[in-house]
């Protein structure tokens, strides 16, 4: 079946420090990517998705193309911020288009 | 919309009790799913249904039984709570239209400890 593999945490930068978390996918066909955000206490949230090749996804300075030919997804930013600190998961589709598989998310800690 | 919403927000068990954890959405969509959180590990599907009278088991089933009797409501029911079950659970719902496209709303997690 399909899986993610993501960077492990944490990551722990300083304000306006330049963001990536690494996000690789095993998948057959074309699935769709997906990064997830989850603050402190809260559920889960949809940052950014992109759904074929080569499609860039982007949302609250948040960018991250899908790249089939290294099968990627990495998620950057170029000035972080403290009110980024959260958990972020890539998850990609699974093979029926339905259920999301989701790697084991990386934590951002930013500090002022 | 209130969206996904979950009830309980916190929950401790005994060993052996059971309880229902309760999922509604009021966005009409057809599929909704219940995942676990566990540190380190990720979200792991447990069940998911695609409408109503129809489920199906995801990932990590066992302990575990759904019904969808309505096209809002999704319980949980664990029949006999283990140590192994603490975890914080997620319910999620989606419209089907447009394939895996589509983005999953996430109702707020119940907290569940299980000693």
């Amino acid at each position: 079946g399909n899986s993610v593999t993501q960077m492990e945490g944490p990551v722990t930068l300083s304000e306006e420090a330049f963001l990536t978390i690494n996000c690789t996918y095993t998948a057959t066909g074309y699935p769709s990517l997906f990064w997830y955000v989850q603050y402190p206490g809260e559920g889960l949230q949809l940052l950014l998705k992109a759904t074929k090749a080569d499609d860039k996804g982007s949302n609250k300075g948040f960018e991250a193309t899908y790249r089939k030919e290294t099968t990627s997804f990495h998620l950057e930013k170029g000035s972080v911020q403290v009110s980024d600190s959260a958990v972020y998961f890539c998850a990609c589709s699974d093979q029926a288009g339905t259920a999301l598989i989701f790697g084991k998310g990386t934590t951002l800690s930013v500090s002022s | 919309n209130a969206g996904v919403t979950q009830t309980p927000k916190f929950q401790v068990l005994k060993t052996g009790q059971s309880m229902t954890l309760q999922c509604a959405q009021d966005m009409n969509h057809e599929y909704m799913s219940w995942y676990r959180q566990d540190p380190g590990m990720g979200l792991r599907l447990i069940h998911y249904s695609v409408g109503a009278g129809i489920t199906d088991q995801g990932e990590v089933p066992n302990g575990y039984n759904v019904s969808r009797s309505t096209t809002e409501d999704f319980p949980l029911r664990l029949l006999s709570a283990a140590p192994s079950q603490t975890s914080v659970y997620f319910c999620a719902s989606t419209t089907l239209a447009g394939g895996p496209r589509n983005e999953q709303f996430f109702g707020p997690g119940t907290r569940l400890t299980v000693l």
